[in-house]
């Protein structure tokens, strides 16, 4: 079965990190790029970061550029996601999702994981 | 950056036709992606690439993209149906993508 299970959220204080994890299964990994989407408490979908299949090429949204760092581990078929200078604003559901290319839909999601900005 | 414009929602009687748009300039230049989510669930790929539909998913979700304003259609929506749908696109500018602000169904 293809499957994304994401991991490491969590309550952190503002100005505080967290690392998410997305462990992919049922598929080879390291053929697809990842994505990471984000929603706020009752917000919509907003994409936060990607990163390509081979890991060599990344992009962040404006909003986490300079914070947020994303990487893949193609061997142990896992994405990460490191969040460091966390701010009340990143409280959201973060999603990993594949995509077979650069254009192409997010097709298969993982179920999420919430992380809680606040002191 | 591409802004993608929804409808904040839409509203449909069971066994009726369920139209939601996205507009975004010269978007029928553009691939766009539908997702569905129900409460509490992750989103789902629904339609790719203007009109294509993943395996899995009725007949009755189709696709179209013209001019400044793609379009997803429900036919003979079901009380299941009921969710919130977004488009996406890849924003050349900025190079990555960019989400409309999400219509929620709601059948009648």
């Amino acid at each position: 079965e293809v499957q994304l299970v994401e991991s490491g959220g969590g309550l952190v204080q503002p100005g505080g990190s967290l690392r998410l994890s997305c462990a992919a299964s049922g598929f080879t990994f390291s053929s697809y790029w990842m994505h990471w989407v984000r929603q706020g408490p009752g917000k919509g979908l907003v994409w936060v970061s990607r990163i390509n299949s081979d890991g060599k090429s990344t992009s962040y949204a404006d909003s986490v550029k300079g914070r947020f760092t994303i990487s893949r581990d193609n061997a142990k078929n896992t994405l990460s996601l490191q969040m460091n200078s966390l701010r009340a604003e990143d409280t959201a559901v973060y999603y990993c999702a594949r995509a077979t290319g650069q254009l192409d839909g997010m097709d298969v999601w993982g179920q999420g994981t919430t992380v809680t900005v606040s002191s | 950056s591409y802004v993608l414009t929804q409808p904040p929602s839409v509203s449909v009687a069971p066994g009726k036709t369920a139209r939601i748009t996205c507009g975004g300039n010269n978007i029928g230049g553009k691939s766009v992606h539908w997702y569905q989510q129900k409460p509490g669930q992750a989103p789902v790929l629904v339609i790719y690439y203007d009109s294509d539909r993943p395996s899995g998913i009725p007949e009755r979700f189709s696709g179209s993209n013209s001019g400044n304003t793609a379009t997803l259609t429900i036919s003979r929506v079901e009380a299941g149906d009921e969710a919130d749908y977004y488009c996406q696109v890849w924003d050349t500018s900025t190079d990555h993508p960019v989400f409309g602000g999400g219509t929620k169904l709601t059948v009648l």
